[in-house]
Protein backbone atom coordinates (compact mmCIF):
# COMPACT_ATOMS: atom_id res chain seq x y z
CA UNK A 1 0.00 0.00 0.00
CA UNK A 2 1.38 3.70 -1.21
CA UNK A 3 1.83 5.35 1.86
CA UNK A 4 3.11 8.67 3.33
CA UNK A 5 3.74 8.58 7.29
CA UNK A 6 4.32 12.12 8.93
CA UNK A 7 4.86 12.72 12.30
CA UNK A 8 2.81 13.87 14.97
CA UNK A 9 1.97 16.50 16.37
CA UNK A 10 4.34 19.68 17.98
CA UNK A 11 3.61 22.23 20.51
CA UNK A 12 6.17 25.02 20.12
CA UNK A 13 7.18 28.82 21.56
CA UNK A 14 7.86 31.51 19.36
CA UNK A 15 11.15 31.70 17.69
CA UNK A 16 12.03 27.57 18.38
CA UNK A 17 13.28 25.33 15.85
CA UNK A 18 11.44 22.48 14.11
CA UNK A 19 11.85 19.89 11.69
CA UNK A 20 8.91 17.67 10.51
CA UNK A 21 8.86 14.46 8.36
CA UNK A 22 7.13 12.42 6.30
CA UNK A 23 8.00 9.13 5.33
CA UNK A 24 7.04 7.29 1.81
CA UNK A 25 6.18 3.49 1.31
CA UNK A 26 4.85 1.18 -0.95
CA UNK A 27 6.60 2.71 -3.93
CA UNK A 28 9.86 4.12 -5.06
CA UNK A 29 10.52 7.65 -3.37
CA UNK A 30 12.36 8.88 -5.72
CA UNK A 31 10.23 8.49 -8.94
CA UNK A 32 7.54 10.94 -6.91
CA UNK A 33 7.67 14.51 -5.68
CA UNK A 34 7.05 15.61 -2.39
CA UNK A 35 4.66 18.51 -2.26
CA UNK A 36 4.28 20.33 1.43
CA UNK A 37 0.67 22.50 1.71
CA UNK A 38 -0.23 24.58 4.66
CA UNK A 39 -3.64 24.58 6.23
CA UNK A 40 -4.68 27.32 8.58
CA UNK A 41 -7.55 25.92 11.17
CA UNK A 42 -10.66 26.71 9.20
CA UNK A 43 -9.31 28.07 6.00
CA UNK A 44 -8.37 26.68 2.91
CA UNK A 45 -4.90 24.66 1.10
CA UNK A 46 -2.04 26.79 0.40
CA UNK A 47 0.52 25.04 -1.68
CA UNK A 48 4.35 25.86 0.32
CA UNK A 49 6.71 24.24 -2.38
CA UNK A 50 8.30 20.65 -3.42
CA UNK A 51 11.16 18.84 -3.65
CA UNK A 52 12.12 15.79 -6.17
CA UNK A 53 14.24 13.08 -3.88
CA UNK A 54 16.07 11.78 -6.40
CA UNK A 55 18.17 15.00 -6.82
CA UNK A 56 17.02 17.00 -4.39
CA UNK A 57 15.76 19.79 -6.70
CA UNK A 58 13.40 22.53 -5.30
CA UNK A 59 10.53 24.58 -5.95
CA UNK A 60 9.40 27.07 -2.95
CA UNK A 61 6.25 28.96 -3.66
CA UNK A 62 7.06 32.76 -3.51
CA UNK A 63 5.01 33.36 -0.33
CA UNK A 64 7.26 30.82 1.44
CA UNK A 65 10.33 31.33 0.40
CA UNK A 66 13.11 32.31 2.97
CA UNK A 67 10.62 31.36 5.75
CA UNK A 68 10.72 27.41 5.41
CA UNK A 69 13.07 24.54 4.43
CA UNK A 70 12.34 21.62 2.07
CA UNK A 71 14.87 18.51 2.54
CA UNK A 72 14.63 14.67 1.80
CA UNK A 73 16.81 12.04 2.99
CA UNK A 74 16.17 9.32 -0.04
CA UNK A 75 18.23 6.89 1.85
CA UNK A 76 15.11 6.36 4.64
CA UNK A 77 12.30 7.82 1.76
CA UNK A 78 11.83 10.41 4.23
CA UNK A 79 11.30 14.45 3.19
CA UNK A 80 11.00 17.13 5.99
CA UNK A 81 9.75 20.78 6.53
CA UNK A 82 11.90 22.66 8.95
CA UNK A 83 11.72 26.47 10.73
CA UNK A 84 14.58 27.98 12.08
CA UNK A 85 12.45 30.73 14.01
CA UNK A 86 8.90 29.91 14.26
CA UNK A 87 6.02 32.37 14.66
CA UNK A 88 2.82 32.30 15.81
CA UNK A 89 1.50 32.65 12.48
CA UNK A 90 3.04 29.56 11.63
CA UNK A 91 0.18 27.56 13.45
CA UNK A 92 -1.50 25.32 10.93
CA UNK A 93 -2.13 21.71 9.99
CA UNK A 94 1.15 20.82 7.60
CA UNK A 95 0.48 17.99 4.52
CA UNK A 96 2.97 16.34 2.78
CA UNK A 97 1.44 15.14 -0.34
CA UNK A 98 3.04 12.92 -3.59
CA UNK A 99 2.49 14.15 -7.55
CA UNK A 100 4.35 13.43 -10.65
CA UNK A 101 6.16 16.05 -12.75
CA UNK A 102 2.89 16.93 -13.69
CA UNK A 103 0.36 18.72 -10.69
CA UNK A 104 -2.33 16.61 -8.55
CA UNK A 105 -1.21 15.90 -5.48
CA UNK A 106 -2.52 11.88 -5.65
CA UNK A 107 -0.90 10.55 -2.16
CA UNK A 108 -1.94 12.59 0.96
CA UNK A 109 -0.13 12.52 4.45
CA UNK A 110 -2.31 12.06 7.41
CA UNK A 111 -1.40 15.89 8.17
CA UNK A 112 0.67 17.44 11.31
CA UNK A 113 -0.24 19.73 13.47
CA UNK A 114 1.84 22.62 14.74
CA UNK A 115 0.56 24.99 17.25
CA UNK A 116 3.35 27.91 18.20
CA UNK A 117 2.06 29.12 21.55
CA UNK A 118 3.94 31.20 24.36
CA UNK B 1 -7.05 36.24 -0.36
CA UNK B 2 -7.24 32.85 -2.75
CA UNK B 3 -5.58 33.24 -6.50
CA UNK B 4 -8.65 31.02 -7.51
CA UNK B 5 -12.62 31.96 -6.96
CA UNK B 6 -14.79 29.53 -5.96
CA UNK B 7 -18.01 29.84 -4.09
CA UNK B 8 -18.22 29.79 -0.06
CA UNK B 9 -20.89 26.94 -0.12
CA UNK B 10 -22.86 25.28 -2.58
CA UNK B 11 -26.33 22.32 -1.86
CA UNK B 12 -28.36 20.11 -3.64
CA UNK B 13 -30.33 17.33 -2.16
CA UNK B 14 -29.65 13.74 -2.83
CA UNK B 15 -29.93 12.42 -6.36
CA UNK B 16 -29.62 16.07 -7.90
CA UNK B 17 -26.48 17.77 -9.91
CA UNK B 18 -24.60 20.18 -8.07
CA UNK B 19 -21.95 22.06 -10.09
CA UNK B 20 -18.80 24.37 -8.44
CA UNK B 21 -17.17 26.60 -10.19
CA UNK B 22 -13.47 27.84 -9.94
CA UNK B 23 -12.21 31.15 -11.46
CA UNK B 24 -8.63 32.14 -12.11
CA UNK B 25 -6.96 33.98 -14.99
CA UNK B 26 -4.91 33.24 -18.22
CA UNK B 27 -2.07 32.70 -16.00
CA UNK B 28 -3.08 29.41 -14.05
CA UNK B 29 -6.76 28.06 -15.39
CA UNK B 30 -7.11 29.24 -18.70
CA UNK B 31 -3.30 28.85 -19.58
CA UNK B 32 -2.84 25.03 -18.78
CA UNK B 33 -4.97 22.06 -18.66
CA UNK B 34 -3.67 21.28 -15.28
CA UNK B 35 -7.04 21.90 -13.02
CA UNK B 36 -7.70 19.61 -10.17
CA UNK B 37 -10.12 19.31 -7.81
CA UNK B 38 -9.66 18.08 -3.98
CA UNK B 39 -12.68 16.46 -1.65
CA UNK B 40 -11.49 17.18 2.19
CA UNK B 41 -13.98 15.33 4.96
CA UNK B 42 -13.62 17.38 8.08
CA UNK B 43 -10.70 16.15 10.17
CA UNK B 44 -8.87 14.37 6.76
CA UNK B 45 -6.88 14.87 4.77
CA UNK B 46 -7.85 15.83 1.56
CA UNK B 47 -8.24 13.86 -1.72
CA UNK B 48 -8.01 14.11 -5.35
CA UNK B 49 -11.29 13.68 -7.26
CA UNK B 50 -10.08 14.87 -10.50
CA UNK B 51 -6.69 15.67 -11.99
CA UNK B 52 -6.08 17.20 -15.82
CA UNK B 53 -9.39 19.03 -16.11
CA UNK B 54 -11.66 16.05 -16.17
CA UNK B 55 -9.54 12.50 -15.70
CA UNK B 56 -10.41 10.57 -12.56
CA UNK B 57 -7.95 8.64 -10.46
CA UNK B 58 -8.57 5.03 -10.31
CA UNK B 59 -11.29 4.69 -7.50
CA UNK B 60 -13.12 8.11 -8.03
CA UNK B 61 -16.99 7.64 -8.97
CA UNK B 62 -17.76 8.75 -12.20
CA UNK B 63 -20.68 10.63 -10.77
CA UNK B 64 -17.77 13.46 -10.39
CA UNK B 65 -16.59 15.32 -13.42
CA UNK B 66 -14.54 18.10 -14.46
CA UNK B 67 -14.44 20.51 -17.24
CA UNK B 68 -12.82 23.89 -17.98
CA UNK B 69 -14.20 26.95 -20.34
CA UNK B 70 -11.58 29.56 -21.09
CA UNK B 71 -10.85 30.99 -17.46
CA UNK B 72 -13.72 29.01 -15.28
CA UNK B 73 -13.03 25.06 -14.28
CA UNK B 74 -15.54 23.41 -13.08
CA UNK B 75 -16.41 20.52 -10.46
CA UNK B 76 -20.05 18.48 -11.23
CA UNK B 77 -21.53 16.18 -9.04
CA UNK B 78 -23.96 14.19 -10.17
CA UNK B 79 -26.36 12.18 -8.12
CA UNK B 80 -25.15 13.67 -4.92
CA UNK B 81 -25.05 11.26 -1.95
CA UNK B 82 -24.50 11.98 1.50
CA UNK B 83 -21.06 11.10 1.76
CA UNK B 84 -20.24 13.29 -0.88
CA UNK B 85 -20.97 16.58 1.93
CA UNK B 86 -17.11 17.96 2.38
CA UNK B 87 -15.13 20.82 1.39
CA UNK B 88 -14.12 20.97 -2.12
CA UNK B 89 -11.06 22.92 -3.71
CA UNK B 90 -9.87 23.54 -6.68
CA UNK B 91 -6.37 23.94 -8.00
CA UNK B 92 -4.58 24.96 -11.17
CA UNK B 93 -1.11 25.05 -12.19
CA UNK B 94 0.75 27.99 -12.78
CA UNK B 95 4.21 27.88 -13.02
CA UNK B 96 6.63 25.77 -11.34
CA UNK B 97 6.90 27.99 -8.60
CA UNK B 98 3.06 28.22 -8.44
CA UNK B 99 2.98 24.59 -8.93
CA UNK B 100 -0.57 24.61 -7.23
CA UNK B 101 -2.47 27.34 -6.74
CA UNK B 102 -5.81 26.95 -4.29
CA UNK B 103 -8.95 27.95 -4.82
CA UNK B 104 -10.83 29.30 -1.18
CA UNK B 105 -12.64 25.98 -0.92
CA UNK B 106 -16.51 25.47 -1.46
CA UNK B 107 -18.63 23.78 1.71
CA UNK B 108 -20.72 21.10 -0.44
CA UNK B 109 -24.11 20.41 1.71
CA UNK B 110 -26.36 17.49 0.88
CA UNK B 111 -29.94 18.79 1.98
Amino acid sequence: EVQLVQSGAEVKKPGESLRISCKGSGYSFTNYWINWVRQIPGKGLEWMGRIDPSDSYINYSPSFQGHVTISADKSISTAYLQWSSLKASDTAIYYCARSEQQPGLGVWGQGTTVTVSS
Amino acid sequence: QSALTQPPSASGSPGQSVTISCTGTSSDVGGYNYVSWYQQHPGKAPKLMIYDVSKRPSGVPDRFSGSKSGNTASLTVSGLQAEDEADYYCSSYAGNYNFEVFGGGTKLTVL
